[in-house]
C-alpha cells in the first residue's frame, strides 16, 4: 500500500479524456512537494512525463498534462490514442520515510 | 547523449549476495543523486536507495541494514551491494538519474534479479 493513492485503472474511447488522481498526505504533497508523473509500457524503463507538477520535457505531447491542488494531483490525458495504453505512476518526494522519495502505486490506463 | 547501463543481476539463492553496477555515461555520477528503483514481476515501482551529490544516502525500510549503495567517481559507476538476500527482492532494479525537481530524468533498461532456491 503506497503513501500515494492512484485508482488500480481508468479507461476511456479514443478521442476521449481522462484523468489518473494521485492521492497523498501532508508529508508528501500537501507539504509542498512537487509531484512527478511516469508513463511504461510493457517490459520497458518508465519514461518522465511531467516533472514539477505541470512541466512536459521536451518529447511529451501537450496531450499530457498535469496539476496540484492541496494533498492531491492529477494526470489529464486528452484526445485519448491507442499508444496511450500503459501504466502511468505519480512519484513524489516524503519527508516520512527513510527513502524520502514515494511512487504511487499505478494505474493501468485503458484504451477502449 | 545520457546512458545509464545495468549489469550484475542474475539468479541467487535466498540469504545471498549480489553487486550491481550503473555505468553511466553522458553527465558525472558524481554531480548527481543517483537511485536504484525496482519493480517486483507485475506489481509497482518502489524505491530501493538513493545517494545524494554530497554522498548522503537513503534507503528503503525494506532494505535497510541489507543493501548498500556506493559511488565510483573514477569509473563514473553507481552501485548496489545487496546482501541477505530475500524471495521478495526478486524484482526489475532499474539505475535512475534524479534531477533537481527530484523527478527521475533518465532510466536505465533495468537488470533482473531473482533470489530463488
Amino acid at each position: 500500500q503506497s503513501v500515494l493513492t492512484q485508482p488500480p485503472s481508468v479507461s476511456g474511447a479514443p478521442g476521449q479524456r481522462v484523468t489518473i488522481s494521485c492521492t497523498g498526505s501532508s508529508s508528501n504533497i500537501g507539504a509542498g512537494y512537487e509531484v512527478h508523473w511516469y508513463q511504461q509500457f510493457p517490459g520497458t524503463a518508465p519514461k518522465l512525463l511531467i516533472y514539477g507538477n505541470s512541466n512536459r520535457p521536451s518529447g511529451v505531447p501537450d496531450r499530457f498534462s498535469g496539476s496540484k491542488s492541496g494533498t492531491s494531483a492529477s494526470l489529464a490525458i486528452t484526445g485519448l490514442q491507442a499508444e496511450d495504453e500503459a501504466d502511468y505512476y505519480c512519484q513524489s518526494y516524503d519527508s516520512s520515510l527513510s527513502v524520502r522519495r514515494v511512487f504511487g502505486g499505478g494505474t493501468k490506463l485503458t484504451v477502449l | 547523449e545520457v546512458k545509464l547501463v545495468e549489469s550484475g543481476g542474475g539468479l541467487v539463492q535466498p540469504g545471498g549476495s549480489l553487486r550491481l553496477s550503473c555505468a553511466a555515461s553522458g553527465f558525472t555520477v558524481s554531480g548527481n543523486y543517483m537511485s536504484w528503483v525496482r519493480q517486483a514481476p507485475g506489481k509497482g515501482l518502489e524505491w530501493v536507495s538513493v545517494i545524494s551529490s554530497g554522498d548522503n544516502t537513503y534507503y528503503a525500510d525494506s532494505v535497510k541494514g541489507r543493501f548498500t549503495i556506493s559511488r565510483d567517481t573514477s569509473k563514473n559507476t553507481v552501485h548496489l551491494q545487496m546482501n541477505s538476500l530475500r524471495a521478495e527482492d526478486t524484482a526489475v532494479y532499474y539505475c535512475a538519474r534524479i534531477n533537481t525537481m527530484s523527478a527521475v530524468d533518465y532510466w536505465g533498461q533495468g537488470t533482473l534479479v531473482t533470489v530463488s532456491s
